[in-house]
């Protein structure tokens, strides 16, 4: 099974709108954390924000928010207000475990290409 | 500018051949990561380094191997290159709270762009 799953390949925006971004994932280590990385056009992977298992509220850094639903196990982003700028591929990444021992890697989903429309 | 830096940015070669692709951590960082990019497999996990030593594993294949240097840059080299091989090679690292929220978050490269021919 999929571990990260984003079933939006493209989603369009106008200026200003806010958008919001779907991420699933499946684990069953109680303890994980979920980001999120932005990839312009030109290539590089820029993190956004981070959401912990055990964080009781939802993480904001400025525009982005992240809609963690636990239960459902979904870490949606929320781009509020969008830019041009925000064009981009956004791709949702999981890490599973946490302590010395476990794996660091992140598993990503595939991304959701996002066009912001003047 | 990440502070990871990955050379060479671009690279084109013939099938058969053999590169290699260098990543130099941001300053501090003792773990270095390398994943794949490509349009039919996306963003695919290859192998994790920490201070050295191995530490995980993922879809690498027998023709690719890595290692990371006593001073923290890490190689991976790519043999009997293949057409599918073609694809932006990631180097990532990551140390104790880089972020605000203490995770431990991966910082990427640009990238290194492979094109076999």
């Amino acid at each position: 099974a999929q571990k990260i799953t984003q079933t939006q390949p493209g989603m369009f925006v106008q200026e200003k709108e806010a958008v919001t971004l779907d991420c699933t994932y499946d684990t069953s280590d109680p303890s994980y954390g979920l980001f999120w990385y932005k990839q312009p056009s030109s290539g590089e992977m820029i993190f956004l924000i981070y959401q912990g298992s055990y964080d009781q509220q939802n993480a904001t850094e400025g525009r982005y928010s992240l809609n963690f639903q636990k239960a459902r196990k979904s870490a949606n982003l929320v781009i509020s207000a969008s830019q041009l700028g925000d064009s981009a591929m956004y791709f949702c990444a999981m890490r599973e475990g946490a302590g010395e021992g476990s794996a660091r890697q992140l598993t990503f989903g595939s991304g959701t290409q996002l066009t912001v429309l003047p | 500018d990440s502070g990871v830096t990955q050379t060479p940015k671009h690279l084109i070669t013939a099938t058969g051949q053999r590169v290699t692709l260098r990543c130099s951590p941001r300053s501090g960082d003792l773990s270095v990561y390398w994943y794949q990019q490509s349009l039919d497999q996306g963003l695919q996990f290859l192998i994790q380094y920490y201070n050295g030593e191995e530490r995980a594993k993922g879809n690498i294949l027998e023709r690719f191997s890595a290692q990371q240097f006593p001073d923290l840059h890490s190689e991976l080299n790519l043999s009997s290159l293949e057409l599918g091989d073609s694809a932006l090679y990631f180097c990532a690292s990551s140390g104790r709270g880089t972020s605000p929220s203490g995770a431990n978050v991966l910082t990427f490269g640009a990238g290194s762009r492979l094109t076999v021919l």
